[in-house]
């Protein structure tokens, strides 16, 4: 079991469909972070929330839209994906942004472009 | 953050102690070492940290050497459950503005029966 808590789990959507992942955290965690991963490759950094904001956007495609809500919940919506966006999309929260503060990573939604 | 060189694939027996290494030659003094996994299916892990002395939890034990090129995560007794990829990284301490992590291509343990 994970304390970072990811949902939908599986996801299959067309190029034209508009959907959102969903990420929660109850650790009083202060910043999220969103990685891709595809098969058989290492984790991504996609964005990076600290205090609810945005603190790093490693030159995402305006495709993927972040969005933080609250310091509970942190959100990726999906516009227009393209069949190569489909990937392991892997949430993850920390203390803070500090050295010391390890990641604790959810278990993934996998999402699947047709 | 300073790049890693970590094996593709090692095996372990069950049991035994898995020893996978770690070599980061170009790490600075500000630069920790950190270690993940990630099992199959599953999200990363967070394993263990260190600057320089060696560190030790309840999952594992890291030792690093005493010019910091090089580390060594060692899993005491390996079981089944511990086959996983392994991740060795390298973070800057100061305040970059970029200091989440960057996975490198990790060590794929197979512990075998």
């Amino acid at each position: 079991d994970t304390e970072v808590t990811q949902t939908p789990k599986h996801l299959v959507m067309g190029m034209t469909n508009k959907k959102s992942l969903k990420c929660e955290q109850h650790m009083g965690h202060r910043a999220m972070y969103w990685y891709k991963q595809k098969a058989k490759k290492p984790p991504e950094l996609m964005f990076v929330y600290s205090y609810e904001k945005l603190s790093i956007n490693e030159s995402v495609p305006s495709r993927f839209s972040p969005e933080c809500p609250n310091s509970s919940l942190l959100n990726l919506h999906l516009h227009a994906l393209q069949p190569e966006d489909s990937a392991l999309y892997l949430c993850a929260s920390s203390q803070d942004l500090g050295i010391y503060s390890p990641l604790h990573f959810g278990n993934g939604t996998r999402l699947t472009v047709t | 953050d300073a790049k890693t060189t970590q094996p593709t694939s090692m095996d372990c027996a069950e049991g035994r102690a898995a020893n996978l290494p770690c070599n980061h030659s170009t790490i600075s003094g500000n630069e920790y070492v950190y270690w993940y996994r990630q099992i199959h299916s599953q999200g990363p892990q967070y394993i263990i940290h260190g600057l320089k002395n060696n560190e030790t939890n309840e999952m594992a034990s890291l030792i690093i050497t005493e010019d910091r090129k090089s580390s060594t995560l060692i899993l005491p007794h390996a079981t089944l459950r511990d086959t996983a990829v392994y991740y060795c990284i390298v973070r800057v301490a100061q305040d970059t503005g970029r200091r989440a992590l960057t996975f490198g291509s990790g060590t794929r343990l197979q512990v075998q029966p």
